[in-house]
């Protein structure tokens, strides 16, 4: 079974804070796509990054940075020194092999950034 | 931006009446999805499509049913709508089925009373 899991419901932080977004997956196939999707207020889904099940290189992209490791089935996000702008709800996917590779989201991470 | 564009935006509708929703793409993209968002459940998928006329269920497909007779659009049906089904939908597109990421429509909000 595929499964994905974002224990933090919610979390606060002041604005200027680091913050790290927990996900941790379920999958038995050795292939597999993880994502990262932001849900900003106005409701529409931002697609943040993708990452294969073969590239276990941290990524960076401006503030945001993605932490893959494979021993721990853990694929976390991390935004530095946040902004306001950042309040969103924050969704993890997984992508596996199958028919049509249905994306498993996990139940999502509302971050709120406060001044 | 993909070109994908939902409709109606939102709807109110009574319980026991059919509702469908369109998803239309302009990316010509192979696989189209339906999702609904849920408090607490997060984005549960419905149906899919692999192709004109190649569907299949997800894992909340009681109470729905979908047809994509063109490669662009992909419906969705309440056969007979419930308050259960009062949600914000979903559609979502992508190229190929794996290595690529899947966007996402602004999404449907439907009330059902």
């Amino acid at each position: 079974a595929q499964k994905v899991t974002q224990a933090q419901t919610e979390i606060s932080v002041v604005e200027k804070e680091d913050v790290t977004l927990d996900c941790v997956y379920e999958t038995r196939d050795t292939t597999y796509y993880l994502f990262w999707y932001k849900q900003p207020p106005s409701g529409e889904l931002v697609f943040l990054i993708r990452r294969n099940s073969f590239d276990e290189q941290n990524e960076i992209s401006g503030r945001y940075s993605w932490n893959f490791q494979k021993s721990t089935s853990s694929f976390n996000f991390t935004i530095t020194a946040s902004q306001v702008v950042d309040s969103a709800v924050y969704f993890c996917a997984l992508r596996f092999t199958g028919t049509a590779s249905k994306l498993t989201f996990g139940t999502g991470t509302r971050l709120q950034v406060t001044l | 931006d993909a070109g994908i564009t939902q409709s109606p935006r939102h709807k109110v509708t009574e319980t026991g009446t059919p509702v469908t929703l369109r998803c239309h793409q302009t990316e010509n993209h192979r696989y189209m999805y339906w999702y609904r968002q849920d408090p607490g459940h997060g984005l549960r998928l419905i149906h899919y499509s692999y192709g004109v006329k190649d569907t299949d269920k997800g894992e909340v497909s009681d109470g729905y049913s979908v047809s994509r007779s063109k490669t662009e659009d992909f419906l969705l049906t309440l056969e007979s709508a419930t308050s259960s089904q009062t949600s914000v939908y979903f559609c979502a597109i992508s190229e190929s089925y794996l290595n690529t990421e899947a966007f996402f429509g602004q999404g449907t909000r439907l009330t059902v009373v």
